[in-house]
Formats: C-alpha cells, sequence, structure tokens
C-alpha cells in the first residue's frame, strides 16, 4: 500500500507563531489529501480536503486563513496554522487515496 | 455534526474476554472500516466491510454490519492486554472520498 509521511513528528512552538505540517505522499499521486485533526482523548475530525492545484475545501467551523493548505504537487500537501495559541494544540493526521486509505503517522503539535 | 456515535465510550476487562464496541452513523454509505490507535499514535487499519456484507471476519476480529439500522459493530474475542488501544469506526459518505470518523471507544485490557 502507499506510504504516507509526516514532518515534523512533534513540535512545540510559542504562542503566536506560525508552524508548517508537511504531507507526503512517497509512493502514491494523490491528487486529494485530507486533514484531521485530533484533540486529546476525542476522536479524528475532518479539518480540510486539499485538491492538487486548486484551494482546499475547508469543513464547517474550520477557520481557512488560519488553517492554510497547500497542495502543490501530487505527492505534497502542506497545512500551516498561523499565529498558534495553546488552543490549537493537536494532533494533525493527514490521509490519502479513495478506495483505500492511507494515513500519515501523525504530527503533535503543542503551542504554548 | 456527521460523526458516527460509539458506545461504550470506554470498556475495560480482563484478559481472555471479549469485548464488543458499536458504532452508528448517520449517512448511507459504500463501506464501514475500523481502526485502531494506541495512544499517541498514528491509526492501524483492522477491518473493511462493504454495505452489502452483513459480516466479516479477521483473525480474533469479527465485525457486522446493519445498513437498516445504519449500525455496526466490532467484537475482539479471547482479547489480550496489547488489545489495549482505542477503537474508531469511520465511514464514507456515499459519492465523497472523505472519512468520518465515530467518536472511540477507549479499551483497556488487564492482565
Amino acid at each position: 500500500g502507499a506510504v504516507v509521511s509526516q514532518h515534523p513528528s512533534w513540535v512545540i512552538c510559542k504562542s503566536g507563531t506560525s508552524v508548517k505540517i508537511e504531507c507526503r505522499s512517497l509512493d502514491f499521486q494523490a491528487t486529494t489529501m485530507f486533514w484531521y485533526r485530533q484533540f486529546p482523548k476525542q476522536s479524528l475530525m475532518l479539518m480540510a480536503t486539499s485538491n492538487e492545484g486548486s484551494k482546499a475545501t475547508y469543513e464547517q467551523g474550520v477557520e481557512k486563513d488560519k488553517f492554510l493548505i497547500n497542495h502543490a504537487s501530487l505527492t505534497l500537501s502542506t497545512l500551516t496554522v498561523t499565529s498558534a495559541h495553546p488552543e490549537d494544540s493537536s494532533f494533525y493526521i493527514c490521509m490519502i487515496g479513495t478506495d483505500t486509505q492511507y494515513f500519515g503517522p501523525g504530527t503533535r503539535l503543542t503551542v504554548l | 455534526s456527521q460523526q458516527g456515535e460509539e458506545d461504550p465510550q470506554a470498556l475495560s476487562i480482563q484478559e481472555g474476554e471479549n469485548a464488543t464496541m458499536n458504532c452508528s452513523y448517520k449517512t448511507s454509505i459504500n463501506n464501514l472500516q475500523w481502526y485502531r490507535q494506541n495512544s499517541g499514535r498514528g491509526l492501524v487499519h483492522l477491518i473493511l466491510i462493504r454495505s452489502n456484507e452483513r459480516e466479516k471476519h479477521s483473525g480474533r476480529l469479527r465485525v457486522t454490519l446493519d445498513t437498516s439500522k445504519k449500525s455496526s459493530s466490532l467484537l475482539i474475542t479471547a482479547s489480550r492486554a496489547a488489545d489495549t488501544a482505542s477503537y474508531f469506526c469511520a465511514t464514507d459518505d456515499t459519492g465523497f472520498q472523505k472519512l468520518v470518523f465515530g467518536t472511540g471507544t477507549r479499551l483497556l485490557v488487564s492482565p
């Protein structure tokens, strides 16, 4: 199956800074990638659908200006958390695939 | 929210016992999947059941699907301490690629 990597695996930043998270598909060309967020002891919530070469589609309640998504190639999507605050601390997971889904290992963001 | 509901939220059992988790969802689906997540880690795919299937087995796992009730169950037989994890069901809305996850069940298996 496809291999999906995320970088970094964990990051700690100060409040007000921006953090970029990369999601790479190592052996699968993905026109669509999905970004999920998971707060402690909660389930995964879909944040947005990343579309290669076009704008991302955001789920209701997710601020598109705060969570910038860029899907510039078929193997890379990035999620930038702008002006991060402690409430943005979460586990961010990307996913690719249609009939079969492949998840990245996740990125744990801690905002101090 | 379209998120599915799972129950129980938490389940504590002894090794060797069976664990049953239930999932209810809200929309028409192509398939339903079950995932496991160890604390702070990524997701591990366990099993997929298609909408035209009613039951599926994989090792110690048994999954049922009732599309008329929009519900599914995951049975883990002869549980082991290593089965301790959170378990999530996930459905795909018909016509969409995205997965919608249930609220999850935290399973604790004590030796």
